[in-house]
């Protein structure tokens, strides 16, 4: 158990729809990364928080965004949802990745879009 | 451009036998080369960082090393439960400390 927790662990929608994935890091843990996983792309990182600042922006499209709560919890934002969005969505969290680069990632979110 | 090539795709090996995975990179400058395991329906689960060419580390029955073009992550004597993908991430120089994953090898071992 990587103390990361994400929900929902499975969720199955329509095209044009909008959801919400939810992540919560582990205790102590400032970092917030959101990655995305299909079988074509491989992992990809989306965009990253830092005690509720973005930090650093990576593939994301305008469709998506996120944010860092006050408690450290993040949520990412998928909205007009096309087939292609279907994947596994990770999310992870460090103290500080600059130093080791040990990301924690929770078990994920299967989004299905239909 | 992939910074981040891992081969081979998929490997299947009998349990005892001993194989190695192939990560290369091209960053110029590499900050860190990382190791992770993935378990099917599960999130990556950090394995090792290297940082300099010649950099070995060990844990279980994988070894992982660093040379200035790729890293190898020698499996010895691999078990069943051995068996998941393995993913290689690299970390570059400038603002962003984002590792930048490959897209792993899936390794099978057969009893």
């Amino acid at each position: 158990d990587s103390g990361v927790t994400q929900t929902p662990k499975h969720l199955i929608t329509a095209t044009g729809q909008r959801v919400t994935l939810r992540c919560s890091p582990r205790s102590g843990d400032l970092s917030v990364y959101w990655y995305q996983q299909s079988l074509d792309q491989g992992l990809q990182f989306l965009i990253q928080y830092y005690n509720g600042e973005e930090r650093a922006k990576g593939n994301i499209l305008e469709r998506f965004s996120a944010q860092q709560f006050p408690d450290l919890h993040s949520e990412l934002n998928l909205s007009s949802l096309e087939l292609g969005d279907s994947a596994l969505y990770f999310c992870a969290s460090s103290v500080i990745v600059e130093n080791t680069g040990e990301l924690f990632f929770g078990e994920g979110s299967r989004l299905t879009v239909l | 451009e992939d910074q981040v090539t891992q081969s081979p795709e998929a490997l299947r090996l009998q349990e005892g036998e001993s194989s190695s995975l192939n990560c290369s990179y091209t960053v110029s400058g590499l900050r860190g080369l990382f190791w992770y395991r993935q378990d099917p329906g599960k999130g990556p689960e950090f394995l090792f960082t290297l940082y300099s060419a010649g950099e070995e580390k060990e844990k279980e029955r994988l070894k992982a090393t660093l040379t200035k073009k790729e890293s190898f992550l020698h499996i010895t004597a691999p078990k069943p439960e051995d068996s998941a993908t393995y993913l290689c991430a690299v970390q570059a120089p400038g603002g962003s400390y984002i590792p930048t994953f490959g897209r792993g090898t899936s390794l099978i071992v057969h009893p």
